[in-house]
């Protein structure tokens, strides 16, 4: 299976302010995708972030909030802008297909946000 | 676009007995439809996944039936133990490494 790392693991930030969450994977893989889970919620998707080009955003979503880089096939950023006590959630990355054959998708450790 | 929903949201067992959770899918073109297992605190780990082209599943204990027909698809456990108590994600896609639309979850409980 892949290896997966975000960073940070978890963080507290003040309203206003902006993270960024790094997703790391062993391994070149095809797709790349941002997810928010909720307190005691399921699993939303942000963004399916594309290399080298704009992500592409699922309703509700927008670059100006979200913005997202995937520079290339390893590693993806999301930045969540301007914060609010809303945006506090478990964000998690999730990867699949590449050279690894991963024929699934497998998720990161997620990164744990609390805005005050 | 796509809407899973998921039914029940809570489910309590006796160790030994079966849990059956069930999802509808709104979206005629999801071909694939995998079951996540996620215990508290951490990640979703793929527990079983069934593809249009096949109807019934089995892994060990954990089974899946698909009805493509009437959009429902179903994960079944069988002789629960305490470890299998977790929150179950179903979700749908168009193929294994499309984007996935996730249910609402199914916390389990297995009493011993």
């Amino acid at each position: 299976s892949a290896v997966i790392s975000q960073k940070p693991s978890r963080d507290i930030c003040q309203r206003g302010t902006s993270l960024t969450i790094q997703c790391q994977v062993d391994s070149q893989v095809t797709m790349m995708f941002w997810y928010r889970q909720q307190p005691g919620q399921s699993l939303t998707l942000i963004a399916t972030a594309n290399q080298g080009s704009e992500a592409t955003y699922e309703s509700g979503f927008v670059i100006d909030k979200f913005p997202i880089s995937r520079p290339n096939l390893t590693f993806s950023t999301l930045t969540v802008s301007n914060m609010s006590p809303e945006d506090s959630s478990i964000y998690l990355c999730s990867v699949a297909g590449g050279r690894g054959g991963y024929n699934e998708q497998f998720f990161g450790p997620g990164t744990r946000l609390t805005v005050l | 676009g796509e809407n899973v929903e998921q039914h029940p949201s809570t489910l309590s067992v006796q160790e030994g007995d079966s849990a059956v959770i069930k999802c509808t899918y709104s979206d005629s073109a999801s071909n694939y439809f995998p079951w996540y297992k996620q215990e508290l605190g951490k990640r979703p780990q793929l527990i079983i996944d069934i593809r249009s082209n096949v109807g019934e599943k089995k892994d060990q204990r954990i089974a899946v039936t698909l009805n493509k027909t009437a959009k429902h698809f179903s994960l079944h456990i069988t002789e629960t133990q305490p470890e299998d108590s977790a929150v179950y994600f179903c979700a749908a896609s168009s193929n294994p490494t499309d984007k996935l639309i996730f249910g609402t979850g199914t916390r389990l409980q297995v009493f011993p």
